[in-house]
This record gives C-alpha cells, structure tokens and sequence, in this order.
C-alpha cells in the first residue's frame, strides 16, 4: 500500500533552536519527493522537490535530504523563526501525477 | 504573477444545504486539481481535470458531489445535499508540466466549510 508517514505528529521548539522534521514512504514507484509548508488557514507551499538522484536540497534555512535506499527524508530547519510555526507535509506523486500527502508535523516556535 | 484564487474563503451552511465552490487556477495551467482537507490530515484528491476533461474523478462522491471546468478554465466544485461530514477545507491546485520531470502544484488558500 503506498504511504507517507511522518514523525512527530507536533514539534514544539523555542525561537533560534534548530529541528529536523522524519518522513518515511512506502510509495512505489518513486519519482520525487516534496516537502509543503502549510500556514494555517492557508493552503500548502512547496519547500523543496527532491528526485531519485537528489540527496539534499537546501530552500535558505530549509535542508531536505533524501535516502531513496531506506525510504526516508528528513527536513531541517536551521535557527527557526517565529514565521516558521506551521505544519510541514511530506509528499510523495504515485507516477508523475497522483500525490499521496502524509498527515504533517505541526511546528510550532516559541519566543 | 496572480496564485490559485478560490472563493468564498469560508462558507457555513446547515446539513441537507447546497454549497458551491469556485477556483480560477493560475494562468496558462491546463491541469487543475480539487482536494479536500480534513482537520489534522493531509489533502485527498476529489477530482483532477486536464482541461476541460475529469481525467480523474475516482475519490469524487458521485451521489452528492460534482464539478465542471468549462473552457478549461475556472472549475466550480459543489456538493448537494451537504451533510455533516463534509466539514472541511476544499482546496483548489493547479499545474503545468511544461517540459519538467515533474509536475509541480500550486495551490490556493481553500474554502473551509462548516456545515451544522
């Protein structure tokens, strides 16, 4: 069965502090892998689009990385900012076309 | 360049009501995509149109939703009658290939509907 999980379900860090947010797929066959960036009541922005090929990507404070072997990725942010505080989606296409989203991580950043 | 535009941003309406939902994708996207979002999880694909064509229509519940995307263009999702359920946020992406490896979806802000 083609699925996404993500870890942790809610991530509460202080303002500065960096975090790394799991995401681990079962998807098959595998062309890329995307990261989104949800505001709340906002729709979803795309972060980073990982191919087969890719093991990190950088979006400034955002690093993905990609292990295409074990099937995960991981994004990390680096010096957090309040304006980060958002969930974050891994999501992975089924072919080129049909997106299988994972449930997110809710980050929230504290001052 | 204008992103994914949908209206309303929030609608609420009793059960056994009518309620429609409008998206203009972005300009020059020929694939057009309508989700819904239930609280806590991730997006689920309702409908996806290359054009003006369902190509994609198989998470769509037929008995009480549908769709059109006439010209190609704009696309308005509606479910009749609604039930309590169907509380949720509605999004609205859009794409185009374009020579890529990969297709890209923008997305707009969503209506979030609540239904009493």
């Amino acid at each position: 069965k083609n699925q996404v999980e993500q870890s942790p379900q809610s991530l509460i860090i202080l303002e500065g502090k960096n975090c790394t947010l799991q995401c681990n797929y079962t998807v098959s066959p595998f062309s890329n892998l995307r990261w989104y960036k949800q505001d709340t009541g906002r729709g979803p922005v795309s972060l980073t689009i990982m191919t087969f090929s890719e093991n990190t990507k950088s979006n400034g404070r955002y690093t993905a990385t990609l292990d295409a072997d074990t099937k995960q990725s991981s994004l990390h942010i680096t010096a957090s900012q309040l304006s980060d505080s958002a969930s974050y989606i891994c999501v992975v296409p089924i072919g080129n076309e049909k997106l299988t989203f994972g449930t997110g991580t809710r980050l929230t950043i504290i001052p | 360049e204008a992103g994914v535009v949908q209206s309303p941003r929030y609608k609420i309406i009793e059960k056994k009501q009518p309620v429609a939902f409008w998206c203009n994708p972005i300009s020059g996207h020929n694939t057009l995509y309508w989700y819904r979002q239930n609280l806590g999880q991730g997006p689920e694909l309702l409908i996806r149109y290359e054009n003006e064509e369902a190509v994609d229509d198989s998470q769509l519940p037929k008995d009480r939703f549908s769709a059109e995307r006439l010209k190609g263009v704009d696309s308005t999702l509606k479910i009749q009658p609604a039930e309590l359920g169907d509380s949720a946020v509605y999004l609205c992406a859009s794409s185009h290939l374009a020579g890529r490896s990969y297709n890209e979806q923008f997305f707009g802000p969503g209506t979030r509907l609540t239904v009493l």
